[in-house]
């Protein structure tokens, strides 16, 4: 148990659904992330927020928006999605201004089919 | 067609032997280093850190070692047991071009250590 927690695990979707992945922290940090692993890539970082402000999007597609309603959750809102788009996606936090670890959730699985 | 993708290095060792992990990072201006430690169907998680300042560091059954002449990390696991069967990530720490307070990790591509009995 890390603190970090990401529901679903496991997820499947068809190219025209629209699901939501939650992330939610217990851990009082001020920094959250959502990054993608691949098989066979490194961890890809998607999108960072600081302060519930986001201050990183690695270019990444608009069928993946991010959401921060607060410090302590995390969303990753999905539409109309591709099956390359299948991975890990994890989701990670950690208290930014004192460049320390960030602590990561268990990942759901996502399946595009 | 043929799809390309990264070819995960592998170290394959006997239990009870000691691993050496080996990362090269990017970022000269990089202050902070992590492994991470992922077993399969879990998320990453942390073992290890160690702060440019320092060249070595020391924890239960794990030492860092830290070379910046090279940009060059390792992670020395001793007496190697099956339960250290993973993939092992490491990671850099620094801040963006426009300074301030706000850090970006960026992860190599990771190694699978597989522990024989």
């Amino acid at each position: 148990e890390t603190g970090v927690t990401q529901t679903p695990r496991h997820l499947v979707m068809g190219m025209t659904n629209k699901k939501s992945l939650k992330c939610e922290q217990h851990l009082g940090h001020n920094a959250m992330y959502w990054y993608k692993q691949s098989a066979k890539k490194p961890l890809e970082l998607m999108f960072v927020y600081s302060l519930e402000e986001r201050v990183e999007n690695n270019s990444v597609p608009s069928r993946f928006s991010p959401e921060c309603p607060n410090s302590s959750h995390l969303f990753l809102h999905l539409h109309t999605l591709q099956p390359e788009d299948s991975a890990l996606y994890l989701c990670a936090s950690s208290q930014e201004d004192r460049n320390t670890e960030a602590f990561f959730g268990q990942g759901t699985r996502l399946t595009v089919v | 067609g043929e799809s390309v993708g990264l070819h995960l290095p592998t170290l394959s060792v006997q239990e009870g032997d000691n691993s050496i992990i080996n990362c090269a990072y990017s970022n000269s201006a990089s202050d902070y280093f992590i492994w991470y430690k992922q077993e399969s169907g879990k998320g990453p998680q942390f073992i290890i850190d160690i702060r440019s300042n320092m060249d070595k560091r020391q924890g239960q059954r794990v030492t860092v070692l830290l070379n910046k002449t090279v940009k060059h990390l390792s992670l020395q696991i001793a007496a190697t047991q099956p339960g250290d069967s993973a993939v092992y990530f490491c990671a850099e720490n620094y801040k963006g071009p426009s300074g301030g307070s706000n850090y970006k990790l960026t992860f190599g591509k990771g190694t699978l250590l597989t522990v024989n009995p």
